[in-house]
């Protein structure tokens, strides 16, 4: 199994520009998430999934945009980048999400700049 | 809302020390516990986790935690450190009757160890 993995690692935007960051598991989880992390503040809940076609707002959810059309697949979409979203941004996996007691598995991030 | 403390923003330590990491949580209804490490460059990955019984908890690595309910602690502690540790290390916290898992973060402590 690759795990959960991201695309792309690095990325360089400037402001008002759009882009999908890509987020895919293999390990058949019903529940996805995406943080972002930034230093002093540590990881914060932007947008989860409970299974596909279904989306919930987390902590930080202004500026983002996900869906879920397949179990596999969590894209996260920033409309009109903004210098504040320049972040590290995980994306994560667990068996069900409706269990606490479930382990999430993180993938390697990716690191947005938007100037 | 829920938050999660990590007083320890730094720590510098020579190998062979004893590590503990603090962590508290304002939450006061039943929670689950997880420490996670992320090692440069790498992705965060699970330490342990607490949902229920022994207070004492046995990790990865050599890392365990203790659970202390009356002082909404978590600390995380290891014997005897080694070079290898050096990471960055967060407590996460998730309510048991939200619903869905959401877990919160402290915001890391970045610890160094020294050959």
């Amino acid at each position: 199994n690759a795990g959960v993995t991201q695309t792309p690692k690095f990325q360089v935007l400037k402001t008002g520009q759009s882009m999908t960051l890509q987020c895919a598991q293999d390990m058949n989880h019903e529940y996805m998430s995406w943080y972002r992390q930034d230093p002093g503040m540590g990881l914060r809940l932007i947008h989860y999934s409970v299974g596909a076609g279904i989306t919930d707002q987390g902590e930080v959810p202004n500026g983002y945009n996900v869906s879920r059309s397949t179990t596999e697949d969590f894209p996260l979409r920033l409309l009109s980048a903004a210098p504040s979203q320049t972040s590290v941004y995980f994306c994560a996996s667990s068996y069900s999400g409706q269990s606490s007691t479930d382990t999430q598995y993180f993938g390697p991030g990716t690191r947005l700049t938007v100037l | 809302a829920q938050s999660v403390s990590q007083h320890n923003h730094h720590v510098i330590l020579s190998e062979a020390a004893s590590l503990e990491l603090g962590c508290n949580y304002s939450y006061g209804g039943t929670v689950n516990l997880f420490w996670y490490v992320q090692y440069p460059g790498q992705h965060l990955q699970l330490l342990l986790k607490y949902f229920s019984g022994d207070p004492l908890v046995k990790g990865i690595k050599g890392f365990e935690a203790e659970f202390i309910k009356s002082k909404f602690s978590f600390n995380l502690r290891k014997p005897s450190v080694q070079w290898s540790d050096t990471a960055e290390y967060f407590c996460a916290v998730n309510e048991v009757n939200t619903g869905f898992q959401k877990l919160v973060f402290g915001t890391g402590t970045r610890l160094l160890v020294s050959p």
